[in-house]
């Protein structure tokens, strides 16, 4: 099974307008963390917003905040009033077992390829 | 602010052949990750390092190898090279901490590696 699930290959979205990609999860442990990264068609992997599972507030960076609902397993990254130079690849991501040590590597899902259109 | 410099940007080599990757990581940070990442895909973990001890490994090859230097940067090494490693490199880095949970792993801008 896909730990990490992002159903929107691809959106397109006006600017200005408030966008939100989805992402859910699947995990067995109690303690993780959440990532969501932005990859511009440059290559580069810039990192935009962390959730950990234990936190009770939704992280907000900016214009990012993550919508986090741990019940369904899910942490969509919205962002507000979008502009153009938002057009890239978003991956989510995820890293598990981190109480007591656990994973290093992060899983990442397949990505959402947003477009940003004036 | 320092970023995490990966060199070199571009390398082409042939079947093969072998090829060494090098990544320096943002000051203070003394853990290193690799990844791999496939035209069109997501990147996938390859092995990481703490305080120069590997840490971490996941779907790297026999084929490669890794280790981080006293300075703490990384190299990541490339045997026999085949077409199916044509990829972008990534090396990311972090400060592992008390809670290094919350400490995101930041990458380099990679190392795209062609074979002919």
């Amino acid at each position: 099974a896909q730990k990490i699930t992002q159903t929107q290959p691809g959106m397109f979205v006006q600017e200005k307008e408030a966008v939100t990609l989805d992402c859910t999860y699947d995990t067995s442990d109690q303690s993780y963390g959440l990532f969501w990264y932005k990859q511009p068609s440059s290559g580069e992997m810039i990192f935009l917003i962390y959730q950990g599972s234990y936190d009770e507030q939704n992280a907000t960076e900016g214009r990012y905040s993550l919508n986090f609902q741990k019940a369904r397993k899910s942490a969509n990254l919205v962002i507000s009033a979008s502009q153009l130079g938002d057009s890239a690849m978003y991956f989510c991501a995820m890293r598990e077992g981190l109480a007591g040590g656990g994973a290093d590597g992060l899983t990442f899902g397949k990505g959402t390829h947003l477009i940003i259109q004036p | 602010a320092a970023g995490v410099i990966q060199s070199p940007r571009h390398l082409i080599k042939e079947k093969r052949e072998t090829a060494t990757l090098k990544c320096y990581p943002i000051p203070r940070h003394d853990t290193v990750y690799w990844y791999q990442q496939g035209p069109g895909q997501d990147p996938q973990f390859l092995i990481s390092f703490y305080e120069k001890m590997q840490s971490d490994k996941g779907s790297i090859p026999d084929r490669f190898s890794a280790q981080q230097f006293s300075d703490y940067h990384s190299e990541l090494n490339m045997s026999s090279l085949e077409l199916g490693d044509s990829a972008l490199y990534f090396c990311a880095s972090s400060q592992r901490g008390a809670a290094d949970s919350n400490q995101p792993q930041h990458f380099g801008d990679g190392t795209r590696l062609s074979i002919l």
